[in-house]
């Protein structure tokens, strides 16, 4: 089982609709969380942190649900340029450092 | 301008050639890594370095050799390239291991 888990999707929608991504990580010892979003084979880059209370940038809402070890990206009022693949993060400390784990990705297409 | 530098974003090579992928940062981050990335596999750590003189392995090293020498530079050095590393290659670094992770913009590698 990977340590971190999402619907690879696609998800397609119109524009102006709302989408919801889900993940899940494996391992209670993760201590961030995160959403990236990657282009078309670019690079990644980060879209939000997730924390305990939720936080909402814009039209992007995140929630972090510990005891479910479950996080969530909520995107509203879709846009064309909200097409990407979106990256579940979790970041967990190791002995000698801290430690980046990426989920596989759920790809969006927002179509006209 | 902050960034993370690959070079070449594009390389075919040969098996048992031996080749050598950069990486520099001007962000004097402590943190870099190395990434691989594959269909449905999402972003697997090969390597990572803490800080100069400091590497270890990631989740997926065989077949892989780096070096930090001087903190804003960590290549990637393939001593015998097989056509199962032909994948996408992210470089990514970040202040301390615990801030948002910069990524280069990717080199996208095929071993025939």
């Amino acid at each position: 089982r990977k340590e971190v888990e999402q619907d690879p999707g696609p998800f397609n929608v119109p524009e102006g609709a709302t989408v919801a991504f889900n993940c899940t990580y494996s391992n209670s010892a993760s201590q961030s969380f995160f959403w990236y979003r990657q282009d078309c084979r670019k690079e990644p880059k980060l879209l939000m942190s997730v924390y305990s209370s939720g936080n909402e940038d814009g039209r992007f809402t995140a929630q972090l649900n510990r005891a479910s070890q479950y996080i969530s990206l909520l995107i509203r009022d879709s846009k064309l340029s909200d097409s990407a693949t979106y990256l579940c993060v979790v970041r967990r400390t190791m002995e000698y450092g801290n430690k980046l784990v990426f989920g596989a990705g759920t790809i969006l297409r927002v179509k006209s | 301008e902050a960034q993370v530098t690959q070079n070449p974003r594009y390389l075919i090579t040969v098996t048992g050639k031996k080749l050598t992928v950069t990486c520099s940062q001007n962000m004097n981050h402590e943190y870099m890594s190395w990434y691989r990335q594959d269909p449905g596999l999402g972003l697997r750590q090969i390597y990572y370095s803490m800080n100069v003189e400091v590497t270890d392995k990631g989740d997926v090293p065989e077949g892989y050799k780096v070096s930090r020498k001087e903190k804003r530079n960590f290549p990637l050095i393939l001593e015998s390239p097989s056509p199962n590393q032909t994948s996408l290659y992210f470089c990514a670094s970040s202040l301390g291991g615990l801030g948002e992770a910069f990524f280069g913009q990717g080199t996208r590698l095929t071993v025939v």
